[in-house]
């Protein structure tokens, strides 16, 4: 089965903080992809990546930076935490189009609150 | 930009009922159309989707949907819910606009399932 790990499940961080939310996963996937996750909003996209290196902005990506540098690996960084991205952040992955890549793999999630 | 509607915030059913839950799409061309769940504290996990062909998918768990091109809806069903099936369940749509190959996702439904 693919797993998709996040870094950490609940995550307390400071106004103004730097914040790094890493996702690894072990299938060897193209794709990559940063949701939050709020009530009464579903979830929407911040950031994904189809490669290495390479990144593309979701729906929300204001206040959010992303890292690919290895294949396995996709960090979501809030250069300046603010009470607003207090949120669940969801990573997933998935296989390149064509070899089932419309399917995601979801992590567990990461609780952040920015107090 | 491809998207979904789930028009209720909650659906409640009682064990042994069949259960309905809605979502309707806009969508230019063909639609790849998906159900994800989410059990309390986890991430989401994939139940069907379709591409094409049969307009009714069987997923896991005893679901499936129907999709209904004429009236753009994509309704996720089950014959005879169990308390088990309690979560929430997102709609989603393969986005192929700018944001390559990621899933917009609809609000979600609250099912619950009564002994």
């Amino acid at each position: 089965d693919v797993k998709v790990t996040q870094s950490s499940r609940y995550l307390v961080k400071r106004t103004g903080e730097k914040v790094f939310l890493e996702c690894v996963q072990d299938m060897d996937h193209e794709n990559m992809f940063w949701y939050r996750q709020d009530p009464g909003l579903g979830l929407r996209l911040i950031y994904f990546s189809y490669d290495v290196k390479m990144k593309e902005k979701g729906d929300i990506p204001e206040g959010y930076s992303v890292s690919r540098e290895k294949k396995e690996r996709f960090s979501l960084i809030l250069e300046s935490a603010s009470t607003n991205q207090t949120s669940m952040y969801l990573c997933a992955s998935s296989p390149p189009s064509g070899q089932g890549g419309e399917k995601l793999f979801f992590g567990s999630g990461t609780q952040l609150s920015v107090l | 930009a491809q998207s979904v509607a789930q028009p209720e915030d909650q659906v409640n059913v009682a064990e042994g009922n069949p259960l309905t839950v809605k979502c309707t799409y806009s969508v230019s061309g063909n639609p790849y159309l998906f159900w994800y769940v989410q059990y309390p504290n986890r991430g989401l996990q994939f139940l069907l989707k379709y591409i094409t062909g049969d307009n009714l998918v069987k997923g896991s768990y005893g679901f499936e949907a129907e999709f209904n091109k004429s009236q753009t809806s994509f309704h996720l069903k089950k014959p005879s819910a169990l308390v088990s099936d309690s979560a929430l369940y997102f709609c989603a749509v393969r986005d192929v606009g700018n944001s390559g190959y990621a899933l917009n996702f609809g609000k979600g439904t609250s099912l619950l399932v009564t002994p």
